[in-house]
C-alpha cells in the first residue's frame, strides 16, 4: 500500500539554525499538509497546500515557516529560525481529492538545543 | 473556538471488554468526524470516519456513533484486544476538504490480557 514517507526521521538543531524537514507523500495525492504534535500533546494542524499554494494555516504557522513542493514528489517544510519551542514531532499528511480522508506519515522528531 | 474535546485521558479495559472514548465539538460548520489511532513512533492512522448525515458506521469491531443535536461523537472497540492498545484520536475538520483538521488531546487505551 502507498505510504506517505518523511525524512529524517530524527532531526538534532541548534537554536537560531534553519531546518528542512522533507516529506514524500502518496503520488497521486493532490493535498498536502504538515502538522506538528509537542511530546504528550495532540496533534496541531500547521498548514495546507494545494495547487502550488497554501490554502489553509494555522495561528502556529508564523512567518518563521514557510512550505514548499520544489518537484513533482517533494512538499518541504522549513523553519527558518528554531526555538527551543518548535521542538515536536512534525507529521505530514497527503490526500487524493476532496472527501478522502488524510493519510500520515510516521513523522519527524524535531529537537532543538 | 473550533474546539475538540476528547475524554477519557487514559482507559484500561480487560481483553475482550468494550472500549468506549467519547468527544464533543463545537463547530456546526465541522462534517466529517474521522478517528486516528497511533502507535508510539508512528503516524496517526485512519481507523474510521464518519460524515453528519449518518448517525452510526460500522467497521469490523470499530464503531463510530454520531449524535448532530449534541455535537457529540464516540469510537467503540468491541472485543478490545491486546494489540488495540495505543492512543486514539478524534478529529473533526469542515467544508468536506478536510482541511485545517482538528484533533482531540487524544485517549492511551491499554488492554489487558
Amino acid at each position: 500500500e502507498p505510504e506517505v514517507t518523511q525524512t529524517p526521521s530524527h532531526q538534532v538543531t541548534q537554536m537560531g539554525q534553519e531546518v528542512i524537514l522533507r516529506c514524500v507523500p502518496i503520488s497521486n495525492h493532490l493535498y498536502f499538509y504538515w502538522y506538528r504534535q509537542i511530546l504528550g500533546q495532540k496533534v496541531e494542524f500547521l498548514v495546507s497546500f494545494y495547487n502550488n499554494e497554501i490554502s489553509e494555516k494555522s495561528e502556529i504557522f508564523d512567518d518563521q515557516f514557510s512550505v514548499e513542493r520544489p518537484d513533482g514528489s517533494n512538499f518541504t517544510l522549513k523553519i527558518r529560525s528554531t526555538k527551543l519551542e518548535d521542538s515536536a514531532m512534525y507529521f505530514c499528511a497527503s490526500r487524493l481529492g476532496a472527501n478522502q480522508p488524510q493519510h500520515f506519515g510516521d513523522g519527524t522528531r524535531l529537537s532543538i538545543l | 473556538q473550533q474546539q475538540v474535546k476528547q475524554s477519557p485521558q487514559s482507559l484500561i479495559v480487560q481483553k475482550g471488554g468494550i472500549s468506549i472514548i467519547n468527544c464533543a465539538y463545537e463547530n456546526t460548520a465541522f462534517d466529517y468526524f474521522p478517528w486516528y489511532q497511533q502507535f508510539p513512533g508512528k503516524g496517526p492512522a485512519l481507523l474510521i470516519a464518519i460524515r453528519p448525515d449518518v448517525s452510526e458506521k460500522k467497521e469490523g469491531r470499530f464503531t463510530i456513533s454520531f449524535n448532530k443535536s449534541a455535537k457529540q461523537f464516540s469510537l467503540h472497540i468491541m472485543d478490545s484486544q491486546p494489540g488495540d492498545s495505543a492512543t486514539y484520536f478524534c478529529a473533526a475538520s469542515k467544508g468536506g476538504n478536510n482541511n485545517d483538521m482538528r484533533f482531540g488531546a487524544g485517549t492511551r487505551l491499554t488492554v489487558k490480557p
